[in-house]
Formats: structure tokens, C-alpha cells, sequence
């Protein structure tokens, strides 16, 4: 157990619509990931946070929005959402001087 | 920009087997980090070790070690005596590091290890 928590672990939507995945961070941990993992993108980072703040952007679609709360824990919000959508989405923490990110278990999107 | 390349895709052994997996990275810091993660078939990503630029000195952590090269960019990682439960898609990642903190992992492509009895 990396102490990360993601949630839902499964959903299964429509195209069209708008998901909200939630992800808590370890306890102490500033930083927040997010990455997609698809077949055929593999794993690519998204946007990361630290304490409230974002710090990085990566390969993050316009329809895709992301934010790091005052308790530290993180949405990514996915609207109009198309096929091509359907992945593995995981958070990571890392704390500060640390290094290494711990992922939590995924949510895994479907999109039909 | 960097880069992480794992030209293995996917390998087979038989248990008890040795097996090294091969990761080069591409990068223009010189400080940064490098990463090995496991992914089971159950999905999640296990941390598994985590090399400084500066720190080339080989690691052995029980059946599991890893060669760091920087003038080859290479970070192998080698599993002794391979058992079924390490079937697995391992990762090799870099990331800059930036004042101590961690910055953003790019990924290689992942090489998905099968061990068979």
C-alpha cells in the first residue's frame, strides 16, 4: 500500500460526458501527479501540483482540468469526453527532497 | 528534452533464470534522477529504487540490482534467480531534480517480463 488513494478505482461513462477523479495524497506529501497510461501513449505525465499550486504541465488536453485543494488532496476533471479517453489515470505524491513518487492503484476510465 | 528508451519489449525466461533489462536515458541536466517501477497484472506501480546522477555505485537490494552507467546513459536492471511472481511490466523513468525536489517522471515504454515454470 503506497498511501496514496485514488477514486473511483472504475468508471464507466459515455462519450460526452464529464468525470471527476479524486486522489489523496500520502500523509505529509506536497506534491501531487497526474499521469495517463494508455496502449498506445503509454505512461505520460498530465499536471502536477504542489501545495496548491501547479508546477508542471505536461501533455494535458484543453477538456482536461486539474486542481490541489487546501488539505492537499487533487481532482482531475475530464470533460466532453471521447473514446479515445479510456485509460488507466494514476496520482502520485512525492515529498519534498525526496525523489521517488508513489503511485496510488489508478482509476480506470472507460469511455463507450 | 528528455527520453527514456526500453528496447526490450517483452521478455521470456524460465524460473530461476537470471534477466537484465535494459533502459538508456537522454538527457542535458546533470543532476537527475532515475527510477525502476513494477506494474503487476493487478495495475498499481511499485516503487522500486531510485538512483541520484552523482551516485554510480552499483546497488543489490536481495535478487534484484542495478547497474548504473553515466557514460553509457544506461540504468539495467537485473533480477537473480527470477520467480514467477516477478512476471511483471517493469518501468524505467527519469526526472530532473530541481532544488531537491521531484520533478516530473518520463517514462520508457515499460518491458513486460514473464517468468514460466
Amino acid at each position: 500500500d503506497s498511501g496514496v488513494t485514488q477514486t473511483p478505482k472504475h468508471l464507466i461513462t459515455a462519450t460526452g460526458q464529464r468525470v471527476t477523479l479524486r486522489c489523496s495524497p500520502r500523509s505529509g506529501d506536497l506534491s501531487v501527479y497526474w499521469y495517463q497510461q494508455s496502449l498506445d501513449q503509454g505512461l505520460q505525465f498530465l499536471i502536477q501540483y504542489y501545495n496548491g499550486e501547479e508546477r508542471a504541465k505536461g501533455n494535458i488536453l484543453e477538456r482536461f482540468s486539474a486542481q490541489q485543494f487546501p488539505d492537499l488532496h487533487s481532482e482531475l476533471n475530464l470533460s466532453s469526453l471521447e473514446l479515445g479517453d479510456s485509460a488507466l489515470y494514476f496520482c502520485a505524491s512525492s515529498v519534498r527532497g525526496a525523489g521517488e513518487l508513489f503511485f496510488g492503484e489508478g482509476s480506470r476510465l472507460t469511455v463507450l | 528534452a528528455q527520453k527514456v528508451t526500453q528496447a526490450q519489449t517483452e521478455i521470456s525466461v524460465v524460473e530461476k533464470e537470471d534477466v537484465t533489462l535494459d533502459c538508456v536515458y537522454e538527457t542535458r541536466d546533470t543532476t537527475y534522477y532515475l527510477f525502476w517501477y513494477k506494474q503487476p497484472p493487478s495495475g498499481e506501480l511499485v516503487f522500486l529504487i531510485r538512483r541520484n546522477s552523482f551516485d554510480e555505485q552499483n546497488e543489490i537490494s536481495g535478487r534484484y540490482s542495478w547497474n548504473f552507467q553515466k557514460s553509457t546513459s544506461s540504468f539495467n536492471f537485473t533480477i537473480t534467480a527470477s520467480q514467477v511472481v516477478d512476471s511483471a511490466v517493469y518501468f524505467c523513468a527519469l526526472s530532473e531534480a530541481r532544488g531537491g525536489t521531484a520533478s516530473k517522471l518520463t517514462f520508457g515504454t515499460g518491458t513486460r517480463l514473464q517468468v514460466t515454470l
